[in-house]
């Protein structure tokens, strides 16, 4: 079946410093999309990507589907305590009812 | 900002109940989806619905079910709750089938 593989798993940072996560697939994605989970709370949506090659900012935020459609990147600027979370990516690979995955997830901590 | 709510917010039930985990969305989305989460973890697709009267599994099996008699109610019952059921349960919703998942804020559900 499709699978997403996230990296990293985990990232430990200083506060300020910049954070770079992606996700990578076998399989082409018509949709990426980037959440983030605090915890005890359901995932908010960050950036959404349907066009290879487009490139979204959030803020500090900035993500990019990829030219190929196997892949995606999130980075983070100048990052600060309330960073802090699980970060997911997921991808739509279409279909007539559209089919969601999810990567098993980025945990983020920021040391101030 | 996502209009989708889930009851209740934490739950601990003994073993061997009937429960019903609620979950509503004002948005008028007719794609809803059951995840189930482990602290931390990845999120896990037990139950979806394509619409009214439209319900399938997901790809974790799941001893829960559940029904879709109006487009805005997606509720999630599990009839004898045993230990292994604790953990988090996330509702979402979206519209097309490249739309964006919008999530509810989750039930803790604890079985003693």
């Amino acid at each position: 079946g499709q699978q997403l593989n996230q990296s990293p798993q985990s990232m430990f940072i200083q506060e300020g410093e910049d954070v770079s996560m992606n996700c990578t697939s076998s399989s082409i994605f018509n949709t990426w999309l980037w959440y983030k989970q605090d915890p005890g709370e359901g995932p908010v949506l960050l950036i959404a990507l349907y066009k290879a090659g487009e490139l979204t900012s959030n803020g500090r935020l900035t993500a990019q589907f990829g030219i190929t459609r196997k892949d995606s990147f999130l980075n983070i600027s100048a990052s600060i305590p309330s960073d802090v979370g699980i970060y997911f990516c997921a991808g739509n690979y279409g279909g007539s009812q559209g089919n969601l995955i999810f990567g098993k997830g980025t945990k983020l901590s920021v040391k101030p | 900002e996502a209009d989708i709510y889930q009851t209740p917010r934490y739950l601990v039930i003994g073993t061997g109940k009937k429960i019903t985990l609620e979950c509503s969305q004002t948005m008028g989305h007719d794609k809803m989806y059951w995840y189930q989460q482990d602290p931390g973890m990845e999120l896990h697709l037990i139950h979806y619905s394509y619409g009214v009267n439209s319900t399938e599994k997901g790809d974790l099996s799941s001893e829960s079910t559940v029904s879709r008699i109006r487009t805005e109610h997606f509720p999630l019952t599990l009839e004898s709750a045993r230990p292994s059921h604790t953990s988090q349960y996330l509702c979402a919703s979206r519209r097309g089938t490249d739309s964006p998942l919008h999530f509810g804020n989750g039930t803790r559900l604890t079985v003693t």
